[in-house]
């Protein structure tokens, strides 16, 4: 079975610093997806990026990025130029990859990221 | 596009009786839907994959029998919990997806559900 770790609960940082949230993955498959997830209070969720497992190039969606590093099983999120907006539980989340329809997700606990003025 | 309606959005009713939860995809044709329960400052756990027409697929764990659920349509999927007792009260969540693993699902707004 796979597993998302999300090793830190809570980060705060000021507004327009850069914040890294991280996530590992436990898995032996080798072709899957991987997402990061925001959940505001309203608790609606909203996708903030993906990566496919068999592309080499880290995504980026404006001010996030992410840092895939396969081997180690690593997909971190980067945020720049953080806003007050950004501040939310973020979800690490995988599927793998079955060759027909869509599969459901597997979730890490969340980071809690609040995003001081 | 791609919007998840998904009603209730908060119910609370009495231990014994039966709540439905409807899920609606209302600008594509949702394949398949998911299920999923957020306990408070918890994380979403996937319950089970319904696809359109089938048997729904519950995760290890999920009681089949108390919670029921039907994808009748390519844009609506209902799931019923039976019976509901306290121990049920969460946040229920549901998502759709119109094709495979590397498109984004869907999600629906949740269902807060108290059971008294």
């Amino acid at each position: 079975a796979q597993t998302v770790t999300q090793s830190q609960p809570e980060m705060s940082v000021q507004e327009a610093e850069t914040v890294t949230l991280s996530c590992t993955y436990d898995t032996s498959e080798s072709n899957y997806y991987l997402f990061w997830y925001k959940q505001p209070p309203s608790r609606q969720m909203i996708l903030v990026i993906r990566q496919e497992a068999y592309k080499q190039q880290n995504a980026t969606e404006n001010r996030f990025s992410v840092n895939f590093q396969k081997a180690a099983k690593s997909f971190s999120l980067k945020i720049s130029d953080s806003q007050l907006g950004d501040t939310a539980m973020y979800f690490c989340a995988f599927t793998e990859y079955s060759g027909g329809g869509a599969d459901g997700l597997t979730f890490g606990k969340g980071t809690h990221l609040i995003i001081q003025p | 596009g791609a919007v998840v309606s998904q009603h209730p959005s908060w119910v609370i009713c009495k231990s014994g009786t039966s709540v439905k939860i409807e899920c609606r995809s209302l600008d594509f044709q949702a394949t398949t839907m998911f299920w999923y329960r957020q306990f408070p400052k918890q994380s979403l756990m996937l319950m089970a994959t319904s696809n359109e027409g089938s048997k729904a697929t519950y995760e290890q764990g999920v009681e089949k029998d108390k919670f029921l659920i039907n994808h009748a349509s390519l844009t609506l999927s209902t799931l019923t919990v039976t019976s509901a007792h306290p121990e049920d009260s969460s946040f229920y969540i549901c998502s759709a997806s119109d094709g495979p693993s590397n498109q984004p699902q869907h999600f629906g707004d949740g269902t807060r559900l108290s059971i008294l």
